[in-house]
């Protein structure tokens, strides 16, 4: 399994702000994931990050409120642009190392508070 | 149409007592796999167990199985001689093939309480 490390693991912003999320893997991988999981809801993806391509967005999820940047192998960012009450969420990074048949990895996620 | 659905909102189990999870998937795909996730309260999301859609065999995990009935499109978690740490939210989610890549779509969760 990988080691996903995200920063900041909190955060208090004001309303109209932009915050950039941080998630580093201790490894090499293809794809990287970056998920919103609203309070007391389940998680959504929010787009898929690979090397050397632009981000693939899932339904409901713009470039221009959450651009995403993807490096290199073991990197990316997730930006929550000019942000709003309803973006307070946890932010989660995850990877899958290996196969279809491998789970995937969670870091332990950016947990957003919008005032 | 929901792709993966938990009845259960909220379940409570005596300390020791196994415990069943539900979840129904829906897809068309033959190739998929179903996962379980424990998220505690602190947040992170802990892997718990993996069925493939073409595995004979239920799989298990130490105290974890899961029940897989392909027919009936479930994959229930059982949870043998519960833990209080085992107090937390389950997800079970699946992976299909989704426009070119495997996209994993989770159900909206189970709380699950130990009673001591």
């Amino acid at each position: 399994s990988a080691v996903i490390s995200q920063k900041p693991s909190r955060d208090i912003c004001q309303r109209g702000t932009s915050l950039t999320i941080q998630c580093q893997v201790d490894s090499q991988v293809t794809m990287m994931f970056w998920y919103r999981q609203q309070p007391g809801q389940s998680l959504t993806l929010i787009a898929t990050a690979n090397q050397g391509s632009e981000a693939t967005y899932e339904s409901g999820f713009v470039i221009d409120k959450f651009p995403i940047s993807r490096p290199n192998l073991t990197f990316s960012t997730l930006t929550v642009s000019n942000m709003s009450p309803e973006d307070s969420s946890i932010y989660l990074c995850s990877v899958r190392t290996g196969g279809a048949t491998q789970p995937q990895h969670f870091g332990d996620g950016t947990r957003l508070s919008i005032l | 149409a929901q792709k993966i659905t938990q009845t259960q909102p909220g379940m409570f189990v005596q300390e020791k007592e196994a415990v069943t999870l539900d979840c129904t998937y829906d897809t068309s795909d033959p190739s998929y796999g179903l996962f379980w996730y424990k998220q505690p309260s602190s947040g992170e999301m802990i892997f718990l167990i993996y069925q493939g859609s073409y595995d004979q065999q239920n799989a298990t995990e130490g105290r974890y199985s899961l029940n897989f009935q392909k027919a009936r499109k479930s994959a229930n978690l059982v949870i043998s001689a519960s833990q209080l740490g085992d107090s937390a939210m389950y997800f079970c989610a699946m992976r299909e093939p989704s426009g070119g890549y495997q996209k994993v779509t989770f159900g909206t969760g189970t709380k699950l309480q130990v009673i001591p």
